[in-house]
């Protein structure tokens, strides 16, 4: 079974500090690995996304996450943060394989608060 | 970023009460997902849909949920009778290949009472 670990129910940073959100996953294949941004009331946007290749990838608004396959990991980064980039973040998990769809599987989500 | 559109954005019932929730397709995608978020809980898969058949459902995708997408057009989630629990944020999401990105659209809260 897929899962998804986010281990840090709320973290609180200051205007320009860095920010790592962490993420652990658990799936049987190679896994396809997500980070979504949901502001309050909002839908989910996509912040940035590995399926294959280079490990580093950057996304939307300065983020970027680093697949690790020895640790299960795709952490968040972000060097410098931003008041605006206050909200709740959300790691995914999936597959895919022609002719089947394949569900993304989330973690609890990580809040982040920006202090200015 | 391919746009999802869902109608409506909110919507209250009645509890027992049949609600049909609407997302609007985009003609190339073959994919098609439910999901629901419980105030402050994480977002939860219900179905996967795919080439007009059910790819595969949740537990908690039980006889009450079903879905369609009849001619073709609007991607519907119906709840027959509906419970209080039912009480969430629903998204639709699509894809169009089957290595792609899942977009999500706006949701439908909707809240039974």
């Amino acid at each position: 079974a897929q899962s998804v670990t986010q281990p840090d129910i709320h973290i609180t940073v200051s205007e320009g500090a860095s920010l790592e959100l962490r993420c652990n996953y658990s799936y049987g294949a190679t896994p396809y690995l997500f980070w979504y941004v949901q502001s309050p009331g909002q839908g989910l946007q996509l912040l940035l996304k590995y399926f294959s290749g280079d490990t580093l990838v950057q996304g939307i608004k300065g983020f970027e996450a680093e697949f690790k396959r020895s640790q299960s990991s795709f952490n968040l980064r972000k060097p410098s943060v931003h008041w605006s980039d206050a909200a709740e973040y959300f790691c995914a998990v999936g597959g895919g394989s022609t002719g089947t769809a394949s569900k993304l599987t989330f973690g609890t989500g990580t809040r982040l608060q920006v202090t200015l | 970023e391919p746009e999802v559109t869902q109608t409506p954005s909110h919507q209250v019932t009645q509890m027992g009460q049949e609600v049909i929730l609407r997302c609007v397709p985009i003609s190339n995608h073959l994919y098609f997902y439910w999901y629901r978020q419980i105030l402050g809980q994480k977002v939860e898969f219900l179905v996967s849909f795919y080439n007009n058949e059910i790819s595969e459902k949740s537990e908690i995708f039980d006889d009450q949920f079903s879905v369609e997408r009849p001619d073709g057009s609007n991607f519907t989630l119906k709840i027959r009778s509906t419970k209080l629990e039912d009480s969430a944020m629903y998204f639709c999401a699509r894809q169009q290949g089957a290595v792609d990105t899942q977009y999500f659209g706006p949701g439908t809260r909707l809240t039974v009472l």
